[in-house]
């Protein structure tokens, strides 16, 4: 169905906790993009990555932190989050440069955090 | 900045109907993309259409078609003929030619009557 994973699906973390999420995308594009999606909110564009630089970082905090070590892998580490952290974490992709200014996404990480 | 709204949460149509969900936008640009983006149940987010700004025809996608209006800064996709499997969350979604951020509405969820 996708050329975006996402790992883990799901995740219940405490706040002191240390954890990692994962994005792989298997389209050869050179984007990649974090979003948060919380209820009752609208998408939240957190990080985005182009050629394996940084270009977009909106106000995240600290706690959370991007790493994109190559085009087709991107992570989200996560430590001492907060409960209002709680959502599902998207991660996109594209062919930023060319018309195909389309984004596709993954399933998601669902996280709860205690 | 610029803003995406959609003010209708929740709307819902009967089989075989059509039904248009409204977007508007603001921006003080010329040139942009205007997306929609579908969201069913537990599943990922996948692009239904796409409008280049500059381009006067309203896109169209088998039963999915839009109404852009730019000076209005009008986005409405039309659903013809609506099936079960087009019940979900649908996000419209504005990308500036300029920069990688993209702004989503707060969504609309479509509920398919059979």
């Amino acid at each position: 169905e996708t050329g975006v994973t996402q790992t883990p699906r799901h995740l219940v973390m405490g706040m002191t906790n240390k954890k990692s999420l994962k994005c792989e995308q298997h389209l050869g594009h050179n984007a990649m993009y974090w979003y948060k999606q919380s209820a009752k909110k609208p998408l939240e564009l957190m990080f985005v990555y182009n050629f394996k630089e940084q270009t977009e970082n909106n106000s995240v905090p600290s706690r959370f932190s991007p790493e994109c070590p190559n085009s087709s892998h991107l992570f989200l580490h996560l430590h001492t989050l907060q409960p209002e952290d709680s959502a599902l974490y998207l991660c996109a992709s594209s062919q930023d440069g060319q018309f195909q200014e389309t984004q596709y996404f993954g399933p998601g990480t669902r996280l709860l955090v205690l | 900045a610029q803003t995406v709204t959609q003010s209708q949460p929740e709307m819902s149509v009967q089989e075989a109907e059509t039904v248009t969900l409204s977007c508007t936008y603001d921006t003080s640009e010329s040139d942009y993309y205007l997306f929609w983006y579908k969201q069913p149940p537990s599943r990922q987010m996948i692009l239904v259409i796409r409008q280049e700004a500059y381009k006067q025809q309203n896109a169209t996608e088998n039963r999915f078609s839009v109404n852009f209006q730019k000076a209005a800064k009008s986005f409405s996709l039309k659903i013809s003929d609506s099936q079960l499997g087009d019940a979900a969350m649908y996000f419209c979604a504005y990308r500036s030619n300029y920069g990688q951020n993209f702004v989503f509405g707060p969504g609309t969820r479509l509920s398919v009557l059979p």
